[in-house]
């Protein structure tokens, strides 16, 4: 079966630009997470959707950043007015059991 | 909060010789403790985890992990590296099933022939 993706692979924008990641998890995995991996941050989480359940967005790093998820399965991360810290690789986990498997990463540059 | 300490940022070793990363956590109950790998370019996948029982696991492409509660650690060991062993290690620690990873600053290994 296929595993996490996500797309764009890359992507570059100029500062100020909004910006929308896009993740598509495993089937039937009913729990999503967005992290961030940053130079010199290392990874660190964003935020979590669990089934129809509010999620967690404790990790958002401002109001800038914000996450939706469609019917239980895609989710979008949309990251608005982009600065140049925000550069990173994004990454998407899907969770069976205690198992968080990742997708292969969307890395942003922002210019 | 949890926290994950690896104090290794970069380590070399030889093709053939054993290896050891170093994990250490902080978490006033058992966590769950993790092993991920990162090749570059790539996503994370999942070497090994740790929820009770037995304190040594063992997980894929020959590596294995011991969970010491007396000292908050959880290190990597491989007997024998090869090349293709190559990449950033990140040892992550969640506090139940369902809850995020926090993860370690990463230890990148360079295996030498």
């Amino acid at each position: 079966g296929a595993g996490v993706s996500q797309s764009p692979s890359n992507k570059v924008t100029e500062k100020g630009k909004d910006v929308e990641l896009r993740c598509d998890p495993i089937s039937g995995h009913t729990a999503l997470y967005w992290y961030r991996q940053s130079l010199g941050q290392g990874l660190e989480f964003l935020i979590y959707f669990q089934g129809n359940s509010a999620p967690d967005k404790s990790g958002l790093p401002s109001d800038r950043f914000s996450a939706e998820r469609t019917g239980g399965s895609v989710s979008t991360l949309t990251i608005q007015r982009t600065q140049q810290e925000d550069s990173a690789v994004y990454l998407c986990a899907s969770r069976t059991g205690a198992e968080q498997f990742f997708g292969p990463g969307t890395r942003l540059t922002v210019l | 909060a949890q926290s994950v300490t690896q104090p290794d940022i970069h380590i070399t070793v030889s093709e053939g010789a054993s290896l050891e990363l170093r994990c250490n956590y902080s978490y006033g109950a058992t966590p769950y403790l993790f092993w991920y790998v990162q090749s570059p370019g790539q996503g994370l996948q999942l070497l090994l985890k740790y929820f009770s029982g037995d304190t040594l696991v063992q997980g894929i492409k020959g590596f294995e992990a011991e969970f010491k509660r007396s000292q908050s650690s959880f290190n990597l060991r491989k007997p024998s590296v090869h090349w293709s062993d190559a990449a950033e290690y990140f040892c992550a620690v969640g506090v139940r099933t369902a809850s995020k990873l926090t993860f370690g600053t990463g230890t990148r290994l360079q295996v030498t022939l």
